[in-house]
């Protein structure tokens, strides 16, 4: 199972604004390690949309935003828009495993 | 144009084995990390294996002993070698670019479309 965890799902109106969470431990957000978010459509393979917990790479629409405090990571998705609807990952670095990626569990956000 | 292209995949019986390759277009793949992400059907992503060179490997706990990473920079291409191949094993396998090459935290920036390995009897 993942050392990550988010929700299983989040659902919002057109034009409302979601919140994603990602929680971890002390041994990989709450020892820093930098946070990434993807979106995966479906059919698609994941695509980058935040960089080391707050960078969106060019071509992501500023409505998405990340952050990261404590053992926790969270992904925002304000204005809602139907073509976002998809799961979205948190993925950083466990010191536990040598090496290691590691993702979160993955969230379905709906729109209503 | 700046892309990953995976093959190999296919049904193999539970213990066979099975090699992934993913060739880059674009960029130079001896200059990345370079990673292997499962995702089983219906399932959530997995990250299966790293590579930093030829020299430094890293695998899951899941994988560990059975597969093996590998590159031919001539070929500008990445290998997934897989052995005593198991049920849980099936998924999707996408090779993925890290955008940096200086930590164990990088973000995957770039994703090719993935080969499905099914194993069954």
């Amino acid at each position: 199972q993942s050392v990550l965890t988010q929700p299983p799902s989040v659902s919002g109106a057109p034009g409302q604004t979601v919140t994603i969470s990602c929680t971890g431990s002390g041994s990989n957000i709450g020892a820093g390690y930098d946070v990434h978010w993807y979106q995966q459509l479906p059919g698609t393979a994941p695509k980058l949309l935040i960089y080391d917990n707050n960078n969106r790479p060019s071509g992501v629409p500023d409505r998405f935003s990340g952050s990261r405090s404590g053992t926790s990571a969270s992904l925002a998705i304000t204005g809602l828009q139907a073509e976002d609807e998809a799961d979205y990952y948190c993925q950083s670095h466990d010191s536990r495993v040598t090496g290691s990626r590691v993702f979160g569990t993955g969230t379905k956000v709906a729109v209503l | 144009e700046v892309q990953l292209v995976e093959t190999g995949g296919g049904l193999i019986q539970p213990g066979g084995s099975l090699r992934l390759s993913c060739e880059a277009s674009g960029f130079i793949v001896s200059t990345k990390f370079m990673s292997w992400v499962r995702q089983a059907p219906g399932k959530g992503l997995e990250w299966v294996s790293v590579s930093y060179s030829d020299a430094e490997t890293y695998y899951a706990d899941s994988v560990r002993g059975r597969f093996s990473i590998s590159r031919d920079n001539s070929k500008n291409t990445l290998y997934l070698q897989m052995s005593g191949l198991r049920v849980e094993d099936t998924a999707r396998y996408y090779c993925a670019r890290e955008r940096a090459a200086q930590s164990n935290a990088n973000a995957f920036d770039l994703w090719g479309q993935g080969t499905m390995v099914t194993v069954s009897s």
